[in-house]
């Protein structure tokens, strides 16, 4: 099976802009979430979508948003991006069905925000 | 929240020796403990992962325990390898957080030949 996929894998923004981050995960997992990693910070989680339901979310701002779509493919969305956006943005793709699951993760989009 | 504390930071053995990473948990009612091994610009891959009805769990050269009384798990390496060297990472899960994984800051492993 292909692994959890994301594009860009690299992407440079500007104060203000707004980005959309895309991932694929693998083939018959329902389940993905989205993680920001810092070196301050560390890996942090954002939200996680199940059927195109935002299942779960986690203490960022309203700036970050996501969807799914029915092919179970998610895309996160962060607008007026600030200068501490800059990250490491992982999608890890999970069965699902039942909760608790082991998460599979992609190689990231490394976002740099100027 | 669920906070989860990794030690060591850093991690420095010579090649053949064991390598033990240890992490505490601070809700009781956590049930899910994963272990990653993040590598230079990759994402995090899980190499093992156990769960709280069950105490310690092998995979080859790779152990982990859990201590459900003093809310702490420990990942054990033997025979360590110089492709051994990366970032491990332990986390916890629990129904209070929707099953998200709450990480620790992680731990940079060497091993030296």
């Amino acid at each position: 099976k292909a692994g959890v996929t994301q594009t860009p894998r690299y992407l440079i923004k500007t104060r203000g802009q707004q980005v959309t981050l895309s991932c694929s995960p693998i083939s018959g997992h329902r389940s993905v979430s989205w993680y920001q990693q810092t070196p301050g910070q560390g890996l942090q989680f954002l939200f996680e979508y199940f059927s195109e339901t935002q299942r779960n979310k986690g203490n960022f701002p309203g700036r970050f948003s996501g969807r799914q779509f029915s092919n179970s493919r998610s895309e996160m969305n962060v607008s007026t991006l600030e200068l501490g956006d800059s990250a490491l943005y992982l999608c890890a793709s999970s069965e699902g069905a039942q909760r608790n699951y082991e998460q599979y993760f992609g190689p990231g989009t490394r976002l740099t925000v100027t | 929240g669920e906070n989860v504390e990794q030690h060591p930071s850093t991690l420095s053995v010579q090649e053949g020796d064991s390598a033990v990473i240890k992490c505490t948990y601070s809700d009781s009612a956590s049930n899910y403990f994963p272990w990653y091994k993040q590598e230079l610009g990759k994402g995090p891959q899980l190499i093992i992962d156990i769960r709280s009805n069950v105490g310690e769990k092998k995979d080859q050269r790779i152990a982990v325990t859990l201590n459900k009384t003093a809310k702490h798990f420990s990942l054990h390496i033997t025979e360590t390898q110089p492709e051994d060297s990366a970032v491990y990472f332990c986390a916890a899960s629990t129904s209070n957080s929707g099953y998200a994984l709450n990480f620790g800051k992680g731990t940079s492993l060497l091993v030296t030949p």
